[in-house]
């Protein structure tokens, strides 16, 4: 079956300009995460959706990160006014109930701030 | 902060096994190990887990010692395509909860 994909794959963008990454999940995946990776550091954690609900959202780094997921299937990442350290790229994830340890990871959307 | 430390690099020759190594000396007793793997360009791909047996799926075997306070990730036989970034994880297991990734060990396999 399909993966989690994402779009766009790379990004650019200038600086003060707002931007949306989109993540689609494995059909039926009830929990969906974002992460944020700089180049040459792990993915650090920046936000969890249990189907529409956002539980933990202790990872955004400012208020111009804003994610949703609407209807619990597709979600969306926000940035808003995005700043050169926004640069990196982004990762979306999703996982099962029946399988909660094992998180199943998009490619990533490379987002470069100029 | 991660609660694993690993080398930051390691070479393998092609064909040989990849032994990859894991220190997790603060880890709890309802905490598993887990591995994941980042190639280039790519997201990270789930390995492997364990909690104190050892365990081997089709991509790797894991070993973890008696007293749980470190492991080992073993690629029997390693290819050019498992050059990656290689993250050591410890996590509680069936909790939907988000995954704390630390540098990880590039892994370079020389042909």
């Amino acid at each position: 079956g399909a993966g989690v994909s994402q779009s766009p794959r790379y990004k650019v963008a200038k600086r003060g300009q707002d931007v949306a990454l989109r993540c689609d999940p494995i059909s039926g995946h009830v929990s969906l995460f974002w992460y944020q990776q700089a180049l040459g550091q792990g993915p650090e954690f920046l936000t969890y959706f249990q189907n529409e609900a956002q539980l933990d959202k202790s990872g955004l780094p400012s208020d111009r990160f804003f994610a949703e997921r609407p209807e619990g299937s597709v979600s969306t990442l926000k940035i808003q006014r995005t700043q050169q350290e926004d640069s990196a790229v982004y990762l979306c994830a999703s996982s099962s109930w029946d399988r909660g340890e094992t998180q199943y990871f998009g490619p990533g959307t490379r987002l470069l701030v100029l | 902060d991660a609660k694993t430390t690993q080398p930051t690099s390691m070479d393998c020759a092609e064909g040989r096994a990849a032994n990859l190594p894991c220190n997790h000396s603060t880890i709890s007793g309802n905490e598993y190990v887990y591995w994941y793997r980042q190639i280039h360009s790519q997201g990270p791909q789930y390995i492997i887990h364990g909690l104190k047996n050892n365990e081997t799926n089709e991509m790797a075997s894991l070993i973890i010692t008696e007293d749980r306070k470190s492991s080992t990730l073993i690629l029997p036989h390693a290819t050019l395509r498992d050059t990656a970034v290689y993250y050591c994880i410890v996590r509680v297991a069936g909790r939907d909860d988000k995954i704390i990734f630390g540098k990880g060990t590039r892994l370079h396999i020389l042909p």
